[in-house]
């Protein structure tokens, strides 16, 4: 297995751009989970799924956020309009029964926005 | 609701001594707990997990850890430590059920000196 698959792998966009940051988890994984890592605020979760369904987006930090699964293999975190402080790795982890067992950590998304 | 305390912010050994990085943790029921590894530049890696049985469990790369009920304490252990064990640890509580979110703490960033 490839492992959880995230693209792109960095991001350099303008201040008020769109970006889609994109996740494969493993096949047979029921639960997907997207994080942000900063030094200053360290590991978030921002949203988990289960079932291609959103349980608790209560990390997500504000509207301009969003995240879909529309099938068990895609996940997609949008942020519009992009701002300098959403600078971070945001990283996409899959796992099978979200509360019980190992999360695999895709490889991270390095997004830098100026 | 659960929650992770990791004391340590940055610890510092040398390479060859033993190493112990502390992490208390908060459920009301009983927890299932993680380690997990951050090397620079990647996602975390699972380094071991406990949810019942022997309370001293084993992970890789000769990593231990000892569930302690009484103390609610998860502390990750490693007689000798080397040079590539630099990198940051995770804790991470979770919980039975198929809508458990698993709760990280802030990590502890291990420095290993010669």
């Amino acid at each position: 297995d490839a492992g959880v698959i995230q693209s792109p792998r960095h991001e350099v966009t303008e201040m008020g751009q769109e970006v889609t940051l994109r996740c494969k988890p493993i096949s047979g994984h029921n639960s997907l989970f997207w994080y942000r890592q900063t030094m200053m605020r360290g590991l978030e979760l921002l949203i988990y799924f289960n079932n291609n369904v959103p349980i608790d987006d209560s990390g997500m930090p504000e509207d301009r956020f969003s995240a879909k699964m529309p099938n068990a293999s895609f996940s997609t975190l949008k942020i519009q309009p992009s701002e300098p402080r959403d600078s971070a790795v945001y990283f996409c982890a899959s796992s099978f029964v979200s509360g019980e067992n190992e999360q695999f950590f895709g490889p991270g998304t390095r997004l830098t926005v100026l | 609701a659960q929650s992770v305390t990791q004391p340590d912010i940055h610890i510092t050994v040398s390479e060859g001594a033993s190493l112990e990085l502390r992490c208390n943790y908060s459920y009301g029921a009983t927890p299932y707990l993680f380690w997990y590894v951050q090397s620079p530049g990647q996602g975390l890696q699972l380094l071991l997990k406990y949810f019942s049985g022997d309370t001293l469990v084993q992970g890789i790369k000769g990593f231990e850890a000892e569930f302690k009920r009484s103390q609610s304490s998860f502390n990750l252990r490693k007689p000798s430590v080397h040079w590539s064990d630099a990198a940051e640890y995770f804790c991470a509580v979770g919980a039975a059920g198929g809508y458990q979110k698993v709760t990280f703490g802030t990590g502890t960033k291990l420095q290993v000196i010669p």
